[in-house]
């Protein structure tokens, strides 16, 4: 079974919206992070938002916030004002584990975000 | 404060050849993750090194193997290339005992021929 799942290959979004982008996961593992990244056409992965298993909050960074529900098994990417330079791959990630293990990281197939002007 | 670099960022190999790919953790981290990207796919992962020694490993043959220095800088090592070794190959630093966040480089884009 997919540990990570993201539905949306590729989505469109005008400038100055907001867009949600979406991610389940699996796993029985009681403590686990969900991460999301974004891999412009250069290649990095550069880290956005992270959320563990056992916060109570929704975490924010910024214009980006996670939806985390829980008994979903969700967690969703919401980017506020998109820009142009949003445009991208976007990948939702899942670590198994407590905090201080160093636990793999297991990768969606990831959405392609276009921003149009 | 100089992020994760990886070198070289690109390499042409042909088939049975062996190729060696290397990283260097942002400053403070002690953790390294390699991770090989298909074409239009997410990462998977290959193995993780802490205090030098491998700590996990995923699906990946033996033909791929790693190594980690006393200053914390990582190669990954690929022995008789396949075509399907073609990947961008990505390195990715952690702190081990904080979250386990992990920062990744620019990768390395590898073309077995």
């Amino acid at each position: 079974a997919q540990k990570i799942t993201q539905t949306q290959p590729g989505m469109f979004v005008q400038e100055k919206e907001a867009v949600t982008l979406d991610c389940t996961y699996d796993t029985s593992d009681p403590s686990y992070g969900l991460f999301w990244y974004k891999q412009p056409s250069s290649g990095e992965m550069i880290f956005l938002i992270y959320q563990g298993s056992y916060d109570q909050q929704n975490a924010t960074e910024g214009r980006y916030s996670l939806n985390f529900q829980k008994a979903r098994k969700s967690a969703n990417l919401v980017i506020s004002a998109s820009q142009l330079g949003d445009s991208a791959m976007y990948f939702c990630a899942m670590r198994e584990g407590r905090d201080n293990a160093g636990n793999m990281l297991t990768f969606g197939g990831g959405t392609r975000l276009m921003v149009k002007p | 404060d100089a992020g994760v670099t990886q070198s070289p960022t690109h390499l042409i190999k042909t088939r049975g050849q062996q190729v060696t790919l290397r990283c260097s953790p942002k400053s403070g981290h002690d953790t390294v993750s390699w991770y090989q990207q298909a074409l239009g796919q997410g990462p998977q992962f290959i193995f993780q090194y802490y205090e030098e020694e491998e700590r996990q490993r995923g699906n990946f043959p033996d033909r791929f193997s790693g190594h980690q220095f006393p200053n914390y800088s990582s190669e990954l090592n690929v022995n008789a290339l396949l075509l399907g070794d073609s990947a961008l190959y990505l390195c990715a630093s952690s702190f081990w005992q904080f979250k386990n966040i992990q920062y990744f480089g620019a990768g390395t884009r590898l073309s077995v021929l």
